[in-house]
């Protein structure tokens, strides 16, 4: 089946430093990756859509100079937390489709970021 | 955003014994998928359901859908300490590309 990694796994970072995670489809191209954040015992809220080529859509409440997704090929969308702050500590996953799957949208998940800001 | 609810918010069985969860949601959609969660841990795709199913097996799973409710259940029959874990709806909207949307969650305990 389709992979979708994430790197690192974990981070632990100082508060006002930022961090960037990476996302990449490993055996498919993604035209589209979206990015989902996961407090603690609480579900995956979308974060953004990643478009290849051009500018992420963020979901209403999300800040988009803090948040900065970068689309650059096919297979990688990187998603980098500026000027972290202990609030920004979360869960963070990104999944991708499959174009080439059929139509009723198989969407591929990442194992997750883990990030700590202390 | 966030599409729907679930519920129960938390549910404790006993082995062997089966567990039900419900999910309601508010958008017209595509299809409807089940995943779990373990704690810390990603997400495992368990089941898909289209809009024109009413009821989906596997395994030990069942899932229905009542689109004219606009809510699905997820049965999990003969329950095992292993599926102790978080279990979350998603939807998945009629405009082709777009995201899952997840369902507040329900988290299963299940003892031995």
């Amino acid at each position: 089946g389709a992979v979708v990694s994430q790197h690192p796994s974990r981070v632990i970072c100082k508060s006002g430093t930022s961090v960037k995670i990476e996302c990449r489809s490993l055996d498919f191209q993604a035209t589209t990756m979206f990015w989902y954040r996961q407090f603690p015992k609480q579900s995956l809220m979308l974060m953004a859509t990643s478009n290849e080529g051009s500018k992420a859509t963020y979901e209403q409440g999300v800040e988009k100079d803090k948040f900065l997704i970068n689309h650059a090929s096919l297979t990688l969308s990187t998603l980098t937390v500026t000027s972290a702050h202990p609030e920004d500590s979360s869960f963070y996953i990104c999944s991708a489709r499959d174009p080439n799957r059929p139509s009723y949208n198989e969407q591929f998940f990442g194992p997750g970021t883990r990030l700590t800001v202390l | 955003s966030q599409q729907g609810e679930e519920d129960p918010q938390a549910l404790s069985i006993q082995e062997g014994e089966n567990a039900t969860m419900n999910c309601s949601y508010k958008t017209s959609i595509n299809n409807l998928q089940w995943y779990r969660q373990n704690s810390g841990r990603g997400l495992v795709h368990l089941i898909l359901i289209r809009s024109n199913e009413r009821e989906k097996h596997s395994g030990r799973l069942r899932v229905t859908l009542d689109t004219s409710k606009k809510s699905s259940s997820l049965l999990i029959t003969a329950s095992r300490a292993a599926d102790t874990a978080s279990y979350f709806c998603a939807t998945d909207a009629l405009e082709a590309g777009t995201a899952l949307i997840f369902g507040k969650g329900t988290t299963l305990s299940v003892s031995s």
